[in-house]
């Protein structure tokens, strides 16, 4: 089946610091690609949503300059998290979706800002 | 009204037993409807998707879908304590060219050995 690789799985840094998270799709080319977060025991708010070569579509309420995301290729997605808080700690789960292929996630990454 | 809506549960089944989880949706604009499965810690898992009014059968799995209802659900044939998880039911949403995978809150499933 599809696959979509994260990275990293697992971060924990100092407040103030900013977080780079990969996401690429393996076996197919990712037409568009989707940020969730999922705080514990709630579901996967979608926070943006981006296709290759154009600017991300942000939910309401999701600040774009805080939320940096650039989609250089069909294969790769990355979000940065600038000057993160404690806040911002949660589960960042991206997925890929191409022609024929419905949204694949990937293995998401956990956020831990101390 | 949230767009999807599932019983957030937690539902519990005896091994072997049929475990059947249900969502409704608010929008008629949804045309396609998925059935995620997501352990804890885990990001969620694809195990159905389903198109078109009827029954879709894959292994244990069986989704169904009634669009005059606005309903779709999931029935798990001879649970397995493997399968318990957390179930997201989705929709995808199209508003002009745009396109949005909206879920419910997630339906907890534990199947009792």
């Amino acid at each position: 089946g599809a696959v979509v690789s994260q990275h990293p799985s697992r971060v924990i840094c100092k407040s103030g610091t900013s977080v780079k998270i990969e996401c690429r799709s393996l076996d197919f080319q990712a037409t568009t690609m989707f940020w969730y977060r999922q705080f514990p025991k709630q579901s996967l708010m979608l926070m943006a949503t981006s296709n290759e070569g154009s600017k991300a579509t942000y939910e309401q309420g999701v600040e774009k300059d805080k939320f940096l995301i650039n989609h250089a290729s069909l294969t790769l997605s990355t979000l940065t998290v600038t000057s993160a808080h404690p806040e911002d700690s949660s589960f960042y789960i991206c997925s890929a979706e191409g022609r024929n292929q419905p949204q694949h996630f990937g293995d998401g990454t956990r956020l831990s800002i101390l | 009204q949230k767009e999807v809506e599932q019983n957030s549960g937690p539902l519990s089944v005896p091994e072997g037993a049929i475990a059947s989880l249900n969502c409704t949706y608010s929008d008629r604009v949804s045309q396609s409807f998925f059935w995620y499965r997501q352990y804890s810690g885990k990001s969620p898992e694809l195990i159905m998707s389903i198109y078109s009014n009827g029954d879709k059968e894959d292994g244990r799995f069986t989704a169904q879908l009634n669009k005059a209802s606005q309903y779709v659900s999931l029935l798990i044939r001879d649970s397995q304590p493997s399968d318990s998880a957390t179930y997201l039911c989705a929709a995808l949403i199209s508003s002009g060219s745009a396109r949005q995978l909206t879920f419910g809150s997630g339906t907890q499933l534990t199947v009792l050995p």
